[in-house]
């Protein structure tokens, strides 16, 4: 079966500071991941996602994820953060042979001034 | 922004009491989705639908019904509705199998359910 853990409920960095978010993920098919973003009262929308075409994925808004097989981590990364980045974050996977998106319980990310 | 509605917004309703929750997208999607969404544990999948009279069960479709008659239309029905089923619910639609390539899930914007 597949699963997905983020590591870290709630992240803290200051403004202009590098964010890491981290996921791991567990599937015994080749994996496709995703990087979901959802602000206040607002539904999801997607980041950025892995597809086996390169291993370091560029999304919206400066975010990029590396996917490491042999570290079964998919972690969204941004050079610098923004205030407009606070927002809670979920980490997703599917394959092939399920078709259906499988969340991980999501990361809230707080920007300081 | 992808053309799906969920209504109502905000619903507030009794223990015991039927509750039916509708999602309507505008694009022809095939695949139609719904989750629950709860702190601490993300977004569970309830139940989806891969075509008209098509649906399957997700990993917490206890107590949950589903119907999609028609290609626009996926309706979530809590039979007999319980404080448990207390969640913000979110419907998604994707084109094909989410499985990489140029399928990716389109959420709508959440139902919030309280059931007292």
């Amino acid at each position: 079966a597949q699963s997905v853990t983020q590591l870290g409920s709630h992240v803290s960095v200051s403004e202009g500071a590098l964010v890491l978010l981290r996921c791991n993920y567990s599937s015994s098919v080749p994996p496709y991941l995703f990087w979901y973003v959802q602000y206040p009262n607002q539904g999801l929308q997607l980041l950025l996602k892995y597809t086996s075409a390169a291993t370091l994925v560029k999304g919206i808004n400066g975010f990029e994820a590396e996917f490491k097989k042999s570290e079964t981590s998919f972690h969204l990364t941004k050079p610098s953060a923004h205030m407009s980045d606070a927002a809670e974050y979920f980490c997703a996977v599917s394959s092939s042979n399920t078709g259906k998106l499988i969340f991980g319980q999501g990361t809230t990310l707080q920007v300081k001034p | 922004d992808a053309g799906i509605t969920q209504s109502p917004r905000h619903k507030v309703t009794e223990t015991g009491t039927p509750v039916t929750l509708r999602c309507h997208q505008t694009e022809n999607h095939r695949y139609m989705y719904w989750y629950r969404q709860d702190p601490g544990h993300g977004l569970r999948l309830i139940h989806y639908s891969y075509g008209v009279k098509d649906t399957d069960k997700g990993e917490v479709s206890d107590g949950y019904s589903v119907s999609r008659s028609k290609t626009e239309d996926f309706l979530l029905t809590l039979e007999s509705a319980t404080s448990s089923q207390t969640s913000v619910y979110f419907c998604a639609i994707s084109e094909g199998r989410i499985a990489g390539g140029d399928t990716e899930a389109f959420f709508g914007q959440g139902t919030r359910l309280t059931v007292v």
